[in-house]
């Protein structure tokens, strides 16, 4: 089983470039969150979904948007690149009958210059 | 706002002791605690908490709530090097939302 699959691996952007952080799950898990993790600190939630068809914000949602058109993928956008959006990202998914249990992509390390 | 604080931040013991490592938590709709593990990549669960009181064991590892005092902690018994990385703290909210505290980042030394 592949579980959650996270592209690209490794990212540089320049300031006020565009791109699309990739997340697919193979798992028929109703539940996908977005969270970035800075040097040193916790996971930090960006949006979260509960279905196809439903996103809602996290923590930090500025500056970035998602959509969950699929049981399956759960695309990051990040519109205008800043350095502050330098960080780890990590894609995850969870079933509906143990919601609490997150499984993880590999991650994303987005780097903005 | 929701929080998860979680103490010490770091912590450097010798192999055989025993760790307790501390979490406490503000949240709206708290729904279960949660302790991750991670070492080199991406996290992976260990527990889920929902009643106080009742202690959840894995081999060496354990974990408690106390749902009156709004904390978790997770010991490890006879500590090994390969219990070196982040364990985190999460509270899963009634809205789905799942917060972590930032961690406390463990080395064994051999």
């Amino acid at each position: 089983n592949a579980g959650v699959t996270q592209t690209p691996k490794f990212r540089i952007l320049k300031i006020g470039q565009s791109m699309t952080l990739q997340c697919t799950q193979d798992m028929n898990h109703n539940y996908m969150y977005w969270y970035r993790q800075d040097p040193g600190m916790g996971l930090k939630l960006i949006y979260y979904s509960v279905g196809a068809g439903i996103t809602d914000k996290g923590e930090v949602p500025n500056g970035y948007n998602v959509s969950r058109s699929t049981t399956e993928d759960f695309p990051l956008r990040l519109e205008l690149a800043a350095p502050s959006q330098t960080s780890v990202y990590f894609c995850a998914s969870s079933s509906r009958s143990l919601s609490e249990k997150l499984f993880f992509g590999s991650g994303t390390q987005l780097s903005v210059l | 706002e929701d929080k998860v604080v979680q103490s010490p931040l770091s912590l450097v013991v010798h192999e055989g002791d025993t760790v307790t490592l501390n979490c406490s938590y503000e949240v709206t709709n708290f729904r279960s605690l949660l302790w991750y593990k991670q070492e080199k990549k991406a996290p992976t669960f260990l527990f889920m908490l929902t009643s106080s009181g009742i202690e959840k064991k894995s081999g060496r590892l354990s974990s408690i709530l106390d749902k009156k005092e709004l904390f978790s902690i997770l010991n490890i018994t006879a500590t090994q090097t390969g219990d070196s990385a982040v364990y985190l703290c999460a509270v899963h909210c009634r809205d789905d939302k799942i917060i972590f505290g930032k961690g406390t980042r463990l080395h064994i030394l051999p």
